[in-house]
């Protein structure tokens, strides 16, 4: 199985800051990542796909990048409703696996 | 806008099976369904993703004891647990899962989620 990790776990920020959160694979996935931001009580909802395709509806301060082993989301101005957790999961192959989650919360 | 709602108990009695059914409101075979779990607290797992053809793809540490299915004509798909612990007391999400081609992109739409507890 593919195992993700995540860093930092948390990260504590203020409005206007640039987050950055680190995913890594435990072997290749090409460009096989997708990253979803979750707030409590609330589903998760999708950010990122394919690394860095930004899924419809979703503000532009969100991009992602990178490939193999080593993924990056980028939140470049956080905003008050950005402060979540933050997974990033594989989908190159079965069984597909999340991150441990990385919560950005206010400094 | 898709909409999935997940239905079935709230609560599960040890050694029991756990059965959950995800509706959605928009079905479609040119995607795939999912479940995903979040133990109270913690991070997501992956359960397990199913295709229209009922093909289904399950988390290893729970290959034993899950069944998948899908019902295309009721737009609905289904988990099955056996012999539940309080381990696998967490939320239960399901999800639809989209992608290009033979490839999977991710999970775009999300059901509310149901607190599944195990307890006797």
């Amino acid at each position: 199985d593919i195992q993700m990790t995540q860093s930092p776990s948390s990260v504590s920020a203020s409005v206007g800051d640039r987050v950055t959160i680190t995913c890594r694979a435990s072997q290749g996935i090409s460009s096989w990542l997708a990253w979803y931001q979750q707030k409590p009580g609330k589903a998760p909802k999708l950010l990122i796909y394919a690394a860095s395709n930004l899924q419809s509806g979703v503000p532009s301060r969100f991009s992602g990048s990178g490939s193999g082993t080593d993924f990056t989301l980028t939140i470049s101005s956080l905003q008050p409703e950005d402060f979540a957790t933050y997974y990033c999961q594989q989908a190159n192959s079965f069984p597909f696996t999340f991150g441990p989650g990385t919560k950005v919360d206010i400094k | 806008q898709v909409q999935l709602q997940e239905s079935g108990p709230g609560l599960v009695k040890p050694s029991d099976t756990l059965s959950l059914t995800c509706t959605v409101s928009d079905y479609s075979s040119v995607y795939y369904w999912g479940w995903v779990r979040q133990f109270p607290g913690k991070g997501l797992e992956w359960i397990g993703t199913i295709f229209h053809s009922g093909i289904s793809y399950s988390n290893p540490s729970l290959k034993s004891r899950l069944t998948i299915s899908i019902d295309p004509p009721k737009k609905q798909f289904s988990l099955r647990l056996t012999s539940v612990t309080a381990a696998d007391t967490a939320i239960y999400y399901c999800a639809r899962l989209f992608g290009r081609g033979a490839t999977i992109d991710g999970h775009d739409y999300w059901g509310q989620g149901i607190l599944v507890t195990v307890s006797s």
